[in-house]
């Protein structure tokens, strides 16, 4: 079974752009959740996808946006970059998400991206 | 909402137990336990449920109060492939995880 897939792996930005990173989760898997990982932060929430609807979002300005797919691949969208956004963005999948309170979640290696 | 963790970092030598603390200030249905080596993914270690219940995976296992609303993960006789960033993960209830920030633990020869 293929893990979650995320593209591209690296990206590079210039402040003011915007950016689209894909995930793919694990085949069977309805919810997408997607963290932004920065040295001093940790993992941050910043929303989750079930079933093409967000069922839960994180403290993140409206630039950070998400869609979900019917075949439960996810987008991610950042507009107006600006440096501060520089991190691992990681998406992980699950069947039912949290809400089953023993789903584990299945990372992908994440996107790379540094706004210049 | 996001979790404290306790220590930041630690170092240990192979063989040297260590105990990792995760707290929060809200009342917890469960807590995730995952481990992050350097440039991969963060892998699912455990999950504890209410119920105090204390779960193992190999030689690391974790505590959970709800009481207190911490959860513990204790490492014992620590290996080399134990290095790497443990993330404790808290749900409170509304359908989503968020994590700590992270306790980087080194096990040097």
């Amino acid at each position: 079974k293929a893990g979650v897939t995320q593209t591209p792996r690296y990206l590079i930005k210039t402040r003011g752009q915007q950016v689209t990173l894909s995930c793919s989760p694990i085949s069977g898997h309805r919810s997408v959740s997607w963290y932004q990982q920065t040295p001093g932060q940790g993992l941050q929430f910043l929303f989750e996808y079930f079933s093409e609807t967000q069922r839960n979002k994180g403290n993140f300005p409206g630039r950070f946006s998400g869609r979900q797919f019917s075949n439960s691949r996810s987008e991610m969208n950042v507009s107006t970059l600006e440096l501060g956004d520089s991190a691992l963005y990681l998406c992980a999948s699950s069947w039912d998400g949290a809400q089953a309170t023993n789903e584990k979640l299945f990372f992908g290696s994440g996107t790379q991206l540094s706004v210049l | 909402q996001q979790p404290v963790q306790s220590p930041q970092a630690v170092i240990l030598r192979e063989g040297e137990d260590a105990v990792i603390n995760c707290s929060s200030s809200k009342a917890l249905y469960s807590v995730h336990w995952y481990r992050q080596k350097h440039g991969e993914a963060p892998v699912f270690l455990m999950i504890l449920l209410k119920g105090g219940e204390q779960k193992g995976h190999e030689k690391i296992s974790a505590s959970f109060n709800e009481k207190k609303q911490q959860s513990s993960l204790y490492l014992t006789a620590s290996q080399l492939s134990y290095s790497g960033t443990y993330f404790c993960g808290t749900e409170a209830g509304a359908n989503n995880l968020f994590f700590g920030t992270g306790t980087r633990l080194t096990v040097i020869p």
